[in-house]
């Protein structure tokens, strides 16, 4: 009954290789996020998409490629993984575009812990 | 978007009250305030929200002062499952970033 669910939740990797990780919201929401934590905790924002169409893309190298099948459904592919793509990854959705004025929720998942070797 | 400042770090014993506060003095006026709780290897889950004055739930109070250029969340009577990482983000439509949140420890 997870509502938002991320696999793989460990990855570890070599440098150079192209890794994906998937995640699912089962909460009918039409917005999802990748959000990128780092060891001193600060969480960023990457990409937003609504209904499958991309609304926000931060400064993000090119190697990271989200891609929506469906609302319910925001996978992201990382190519030629660095040493400081090392990070948690959050997978998040909400009712909203940006958690919207009204409820400001967010639901994340439980993260993917990649690890680049 | 509205930059937030908060404690690094608060360490509190079993029931006492905790109270973390966050400034924001460039929110806009369309901004809400909104906190996160975060346990190790969890997402983070929402709390609470507000726009001014005081917001109370079955978990924390809000207090926002007229001005809006701070907030306090207050967390009653806390307990060892309370120990956790605090974010306050302040923003609207589009991006909330979370800045490195507060880290509160609760012993017994």
């Amino acid at each position: 009954d997870t509502a938002v669910s991320q696999t793989p939740k460990y990855l570890v990797t070599q440098m150079g290789n192209d890794k994906s990780i998937k995640c699912e919201q089962n909460l009918g929401h039409d917005t999802m996020y990748w959000y990128k934590q780092d060891s001193k905790k600060f969480l960023k924002i990457m990409f937003s998409y609504n209904n499958k169409e991309l609304i926000i893309n931060e400064t993000v190298p090119n190697r990271f490629s989200p891609k929506s099948p469906d609302k319910a459904h925001l996978n992201l592919h990382i190519n030629s993984l660095e040493l400081g793509d090392s990070a948690v990854y959050f997978c998040a959705s909400s009712q909203e575009a940006g958690g919207g004025p009204n409820t400001g929720e967010l639901f994340f998942g439980e993260g993917s812990r990649l690890t680049v070797l | 978007l509205a930059k937030t400042t908060q404690p690094i770090s608060m360490d509190s014993y079993e029931g006492q009250e905790v109270n973390i506060t966050c400034s924001h003095n460039n929110i806009a006026t369309n901004d809400y305030i909104t906190w996160y709780q975060q346990f190790p290897s969890q997402g983070p889950r929402f709390i609470i929200q507000g726009y001014k004055t005081k917001v109370t739930n079955e978990v924390a109070s809000l207090f926002i002062p007229a001005d809006r250029k701070s907030s306090t969340l207050s967390l009653p009577r806390v307990s060892l499952s309370d120990t956790a990482v605090y974010y306050c983000l302040v923003g609207s439509w589009g991006k909330l970033q979370f800045g490195a949140g507060t880290q509160v420890v609760v012993t017994p």
